[in-house]
């Protein structure tokens, strides 16, 4: 069975701090790792990570895979109250179908 | 934003009544996707759409039945709700296949006592 591990599931931080969210994985055939930023509502999209391309960076954020370790980290660096959110981590698998397994989140909070 | 609306948003209903929740699009994208999300277990599929009337099943679909006679219409129903699906849940879209990149709805919370 395909499965997800994110951790920490939570964090609290202080506004300025650098975290490192932590993604590992158990998947049959691997095709890609995402991230995805939830605030209140709805999950959004933030990176997708695949064999051609294991480093993925915007602004504050970046993310790695490593395919020899099955996992991948996601860093935010000089957070923000604005990066309060759960971050989700999805493995999407070889077959053909778009069945993304995704962890149960870590939960951020950033104090002022 | 995707155009992606679900409705009800929030639902109370009891054991045993049947449900129905309807996740429309206005993008003409060719993938949909129903999930649920609990505490303590993320997001999990529950079934997916690749075409008008083609279907598939996700790893908690026990219970459930869907139906997309429409492009942009996909339907989630509950023949006889239990509270073990007391749940919210996401209705998701993707325009090309083999990119994992949804775009989600607002959700929708369901309460079954």
């Amino acid at each position: 069975e395909d499965k997800v591990v994110q951790s920490p599931l939570s964090l609290v931080v202080h506004e300025g701090d650098t975290v490192t969210l932590n993604c590992s994985y158990e998947v049959t055939n691997f095709r890609s790792l995402l991230w995805y930023k939830q605030e209140k509502k709805a999950p959004t999209f933030l990176f997708m990570l695949t064999s051609s391309g294991i480093e993925k960076k915007s602004g504050r954020l970046s993310s790695i895979l490593d395919k020899k370790e099955l996992s991948s980290i996601l860093n935010i660096t000089a957070t923000q109250t604005g990066d309060s959110a759960i971050y989700l981590c999805a493995v999407l698998p070889q077959g053909g179908s778009e069945k993304l397994v995704f962890g149960k989140g870590t939960k951020l909070t950033v104090n002022p | 934003d995707a155009g992606i609306t679900q409705s009800p948003r929030h639902k109370v209903t009891e054991t045993g009544t049947p449900v129905t929740l309807r996740c429309h699009q206005t993008e003409n994208h060719r993938y949909m996707y129903w999930y649920r999300q609990d505490p303590g277990h993320g997001l999990r599929l529950i079934h997916y759409s690749y075409g008008v009337k083609d279907t598939d099943k996700g790893e908690v679909s026990d219970g459930y039945s869907v139906s997309r006679s429409k492009t942009e219409d996909f339907l989630l129903t509950l023949e006889s709700a239990t509270s073990s699906q007391t749940s919210v849940y996401f209705c998701a879209i993707s325009e090309k296949v083999n990119t994992g990149e949804l775009f989600f709805g607002e959700g929708s919370r369901l309460t079954v006592l």
